[in-house]
C-alpha cells in the first residue's frame, strides 16, 4: 500500500492531453513539495518536475506539474507515443521521515 | 555530466548479505547540498525509497527497512555502497541508486530530490 495515491493507468490518442493524479496527505503533498518521475523499461528513470511544477533542463513544456492542498497532477499536453511509460509522484513525509512514492501510473498511448 | 551506475550479485540467496556498489561519475559526494540514494522496484510493484547518504556525511534510512541497511561511502567518496542484511524473496527488486539535489533555501531531509538515476540492476533473491 503506497502512501501516496495514484491511478493504475491513463491513456490518450497522440496530441491529446492527459492529466495524472496523485494523492497524500498533509504531512507529505500537504507540506511538502513534489516531485514527479518517468519510467521506461531498461532505463534510467528520468526525473520530469521537481519542486510541484519546475522542469529540469532538458524535459519539454509539454509536461507541466500541479498542486492543491493535499494533492498534485502532472498533465501531458501533445501526448507523443514516446511518452507510453509509468509515472509516479513522489514527496517526503514529515512523519515518515522518509521519501513516499505511489503506486504508478501507466500512461498509454492510444 | 552526472552519471551512477549501480554493480553486485544479480542472484543472493536467503538469509544472505547483499552488497551493492554505486560508482559516480561528474560530481562531488562533499558538494554542499548533494546526496547519493538508494531506491528499489520490486517487479510490477512501486518504487521505494531505501537510504540516502548527505555530502555532509549524514544518513538517513527507510524507517521500516532501517534494522538491515547501512549505507556508506569509500575514503575517496566516489561510490556510495548499500548493505542489506537477511535478504528474502520479497527482496528482489530493481535497485537504483540516484543523485539527490537540495532545493535552494531549504534545509532537512525534506529538501532533496532525485534528479539523476543509474539504470537499475536486478538482484534476485532465490535459493
Amino acid at each position: 500500500q503506497s502512501v501516496l495515491t495514484q491511478p493504475p493507468s491513463a491513456s490518450g490518442t497522440p496530441g491529446q492531453r492527459v492529466t495524472l493524479s496523485c494523492s497524500g496527505g498533509s504531512s507529505n503533498i500537504g507540506s511538502n513539495p513534489v516531485n514527479w518521475y518517468q519510467l521506461l523499461p531498461g532505463t534510467a528513470p528520468k526525473l520530469l518536475i521537481y519542486s510541484d511544477n519546475q522542469r529540469p533542463s532538458g524535459i519539454p513544456d509539454r509536461f507541466s506539474g500541479s498542486k492543491s492542498g493535499t494533492s498534485a497532477s502532472l498533465a501531458i499536453s501533445g501526448l507523443q507515443s514516446e511518452d507510453e511509460a509509468d509515472y509516479y509522484c513522489a514527496a517526503w513525509d514529515d512523519s515518515l521521515k522518509g521519501h513516499v512514492f505511489g503506486a504508478g501510473t501507466k500512461v498509454t498511448v492510444l | 555530466q552526472i552519471t551512477l551506475k549501480e554493480s553486485g550479485p544479480t542472484l543472493v540467496k536467503p538469509t544472505q548479505t547483499l552488497t551493492l556498489t554505486c560508482t559516480l561519475s561528474g560530481f562531488s559526494l562533499s558538494t554542499n547540498g548533494v546526496g547519493v540514494g538508494w531506491l528499489r522496484q520490486p517487479p510490477g510493484k512501486a518504487l521505494e525509497w531505501l537510504a540516502i547518504f548527505y555530502w555532509d556525511d549524514d544518513k538517513r534510512y527507510s524507517p521500516s527497512l532501517k534494522s538491515r541497511l547501512t549505507i556508506t561511502t569509500d575514503t575517496s567518496k566516489n561510490h556510495v555502497v548499500l548493505i542489506m542484511t537477511n535478504m528474502d524473496p520479497v527482496d528482489t527488486a530493481t535497485y537504483y541508486c540516484a543523485h539527490a539535489r537540495r532545493r535552494q533555501s531549504c534545509s532537512g531531509g525534506r529538501c532533496y530530490y532525485f534528479d539523476y538515476w543509474g539504470q537499475g540492476t536486478l538482484v534476485t533473491v532465490s535459493s
